[in-house]
């Protein structure tokens, strides 16, 4: 029973490109949730979603940014016309149900911008 | 702001010793989580206490809340080196399922 997988692992982009950074939930998980984590901090919530609906992105900066989770398919987080700030690791969870007790995270995706 | 601070910051110990961390919040909470972090990994949960419970055990592990203070504590019994990772804790507020707050972690050492 694989675990939420993310991918790629690292991701390299120049100030300017476009960064996608995908997630799978664990088999049978239907919520899925994306959070960032700077260097040397805690995790920061972005974005909460289900199947086809975006629940709560209020962590998640009005420009630039995106997600989505559509009905087949990974979940993807964008980020357009990225900067130096971007950087950062970005840690994906999913859960069975909206009132889980605890979140299972993937091993996240390293975002450097150079 | 952080909802959760952890404190210390860095806890180096023996094996064998006992390592404690403490986590303060701000707001009322549904729960209160632990988790732990492997370098360069994801978050890797190790346990749950509800507003409503004051203790709970888990393997070598304690947690404790105390709501009145908004503090809980993580207690690692008999450390091995294979402990070394960073803790955090991380608070869920009612309705806000899956909206963790988390803080800035203790980062744990456990030498030889």
């Amino acid at each position: 029973n694989a675990g939420v997988m993310q991918n790629p692992r690292h991701l390299v982009r120049r100030r300017g490109q476009e960064a996608r950074l995908r997630c799978s939930p664990m088999k049978g998980h239907s919520h899925v949730y994306w959070y960032r984590q700077l260097p040397e901090e805690g995790l920061k919530f972005m974005v909460y979603l289900q199947k086809e609906n975006i629940i709560d992105e209020s962590g998640m900066p009005k420009e630039r940014f995106s997600a989505e989770f559509p009905k087949e398919g990974p979940s993807i987080l964008r980020i357009q016309q990225v900067v130096r700030g971007d950087s950062a690791a970005y840690f994906c969870a999913s859960s069975p149900q909206s009132q889980a007790d605890f979140l299972h995270f993937g091993n996240g995706t390293r975002l450097t911008v150079t | 702001s952080q909802q959760g601070e952890e404190d210390p910051q860095a806890l180096s110990i023996q094996e064998g010793e006992n390592a404690t961390m403490n986590c303060s919040y701000k707001t009322s909470i549904n729960n209160l989580q632990w988790y732990r972090q492997n370098s360069g990994r994801g978050l890797v949960h190790l346990i749950l206490i509800r507003s409503n419970e004051r203790e709970k055990h888990s393997g070598r592990l304690r947690v404790t809340l105390d709501t009145s203070k908004k503090s809980s504590s993580l207690l690692i019994t008999a450390s091995r080196a294979a402990d070394t990772a960073s803790y955090f804790c991380a608070t869920v507020a009612t309705d806000s399922w899956g909206k963790l707050q988390f803080g800035a972690g203790t980062q744990v050492v456990v030498t030889p």
